[in-house]
């Protein structure tokens, strides 16, 4: 079954405390990003990946770190967590975005069931 | 910077009606347009895809069109159900740039569809 999965799904920390969240896909898919979604707020993109060892800051990347050394797996790090990092974190994943070998371009965005995270 | 808007905040409807959900977007260097379906405390289900070369797109009840130019797409939902109360959101993936790859979500449309 084509998933992304994350572990774990809930997680309560304290600060300061490092933390890695896990993200891997088995789809084969070049692209892959994480999230966090807050009230009022929405969803919002921390870091994204065009390949391996390829990254990206997104819109809210502060206090974050990641790292792609496989197709499959992205994991967001957070080294010194802190409460305003409690959110729920969704890792998404797909094909790169662009044009396919096939001369159309694809890239619908497959979502984990997500994390929810609280640094108290 | 892409800012996508998405109106109306919340929508009420008995069952039965015929409705339209709206999302706008800035910049219209996109790749493609998703949305999304979100139920309370659970994650993201993918509805429909606009590449940006599409005008519309159909699944069953669902039907979403893209008109890239004016920066708008529109998800018409047919003959709604109670089980269409979710969240829906819509999202746009950059094209090019020092942006690309980057994908803005709009704050989404609460919808409760009432028997």
């Amino acid at each position: 079954e084509a998933q992304v999965t994350q572990n774990p799904r809930y997680l309560i920390t304290v600060t300061g405390k490092k933390l890695t969240v896990t993200c891997s896909q088995n789809m084969n898919h070049e692209y892959m990003s994480w999230y966090r979604q807050d009230p009022g707020l929405g969803l919002r993109q921390i870091y994204y990946s065009m390949n391996v060892e390829v990254t990206d800051k997104g819109d809210v990347p502060e206090g974050y770190k990641v790292s792609r050394k496989e197709k499959r797996n992205f994991p967001l790090i957070l080294e010194s967590p802190s409460p305003n990092q409690t959110s729920l974190y969704f890792c998404a994943s797909s094909d790169q975005p662009g044009t396919s070998g096939r001369g159309r371009s694809y890239n619908e965005q497959f979502f984990g069931p997500g994390t929810r995270l609280t640094v108290l | 910077k892409q800012e996508v808007t998405q109106i109306p905040a919340a929508l009420s409807v008995p069952e039965g009606e015929n409705l339209v959900l709206n999302c706008s977007f800035t910049d219209s260097a996109i790749y493609n347009l998703q949305w999304f379906r979100q139920d309370p405390g659970k994650g993201l289900t993918s509805l429909l895809l606009i590449q940006s070369s599409q005008r519309e797109q159909t699944s069953g009840r669902l039907n979403a069109s893209l008109d890239k130019s004016s920066g708008r797409s529109t998800l018409y939902i047919a003959a709604s159900q109670p089980g269409d109360s979710a969240t829906y959101l819509c999202a746009v993936l950059r094209a090019g740039g020092t942006s690309y790859g980057k994908l803005t979500f709009g704050q989404g449309t609460i919808l409760t569809v009432h028997p």
